[in-house]
């Protein structure tokens, strides 16, 4: 099993609609999880933390965390298509501060 | 904000060449991480550096060397770079827990 796994996609999704991407991870002692945006040929872009069960809200931004089931989502609301992207979930090991990346789900929002 | 700069954003070398990459960071973050991703593997751990004249192997370290002779500067060397080192390369600086900021990468074509 992957530590951090994520549907690489595509999901397309039409504008204004809610984009649901999921990630699931294998660390129980996991605390701290990270969303991060990438354009094609570009860096990856911090969007989302979240340490606590539960949602945090930014924006049309929301991450979800449920660590009893290990996973965590980000919600993308009123979807534009400049939020075609791949999106990376990313999860800190507590003692080495080494972040595990998923793969990435590539987002498509048709105009 | 946290700048991460990278000192080129292409390169093209020729195989057997010594090569540097450089990273700065404005924020004197302790640590500070170089990764490589490729279509399909994501992103891969080649070393991280805790403290100045500290390195730590990651998870494909080999044919790479790094040095940290200053908490602000990472730099990635290539001994001799071989066409399987083409790819792009994202230096990452973290404050301990509080997610990676990436520099804009550097895409390195070996021929």
């Amino acid at each position: 099993q992957k530590e951090v796994e994520q549907n690489s996609g595509p999901l397309s999704v039409p504008e204004g609609a809610i984009a649901s991407l999921n990630c699931t991870y294998s660390d129980r002692g996991s605390q701290s999880f990270f969303w991060y945006r990438q354009y094609s040929g570009k860096s990856p872009e911090l969007i989302m933390s979240i340490y606590s069960n539960g949602d945090k809200e930014d924006g049309r931004f929301t991450a979800q965390l449920n660590k009893a089931s290990q996973y965590v989502s980000l919600l993308i609301r009123d979807s534009q298509p400049s939020d075609s992207a791949t999106y990376l979930c990313a999860v800190p090991n507590e003692r080495t501060y080494k972040y595990i990346f998923g793969t990435g789900t590539r987002l498509k929002v048709l105009a | 904000d946290v700048k991460v700069t990278q000192s080129s954003r292409y390169l093209v070398k020729r195989t057997g060449e010594k090569v540097f990459l450089e990273c700065v960071q404005d924020m004197d973050h302790e640590n500070m991480f170089w990764y490589r991703q490729d279509p399909g593997l994501g992103l891969r751990l080649i070393y991280f550096s805790y403290d100045v004249k500290m390195k730590e192997k990651g998870d494909i370290p080999e044919g790479y060397s790094v040095s940290r002779e200053k908490k602000e500067r990472f730099s990635l060397i290539l001994e001799s770079a071989s066409t399987n080192q083409t790819s792009m390369y994202l230096c990452a600086s973290e404050d301990n827990g509080y997610g990676y900021t990436f520099g804009s990468g550097t895409r390195l074509t070996v021929v």
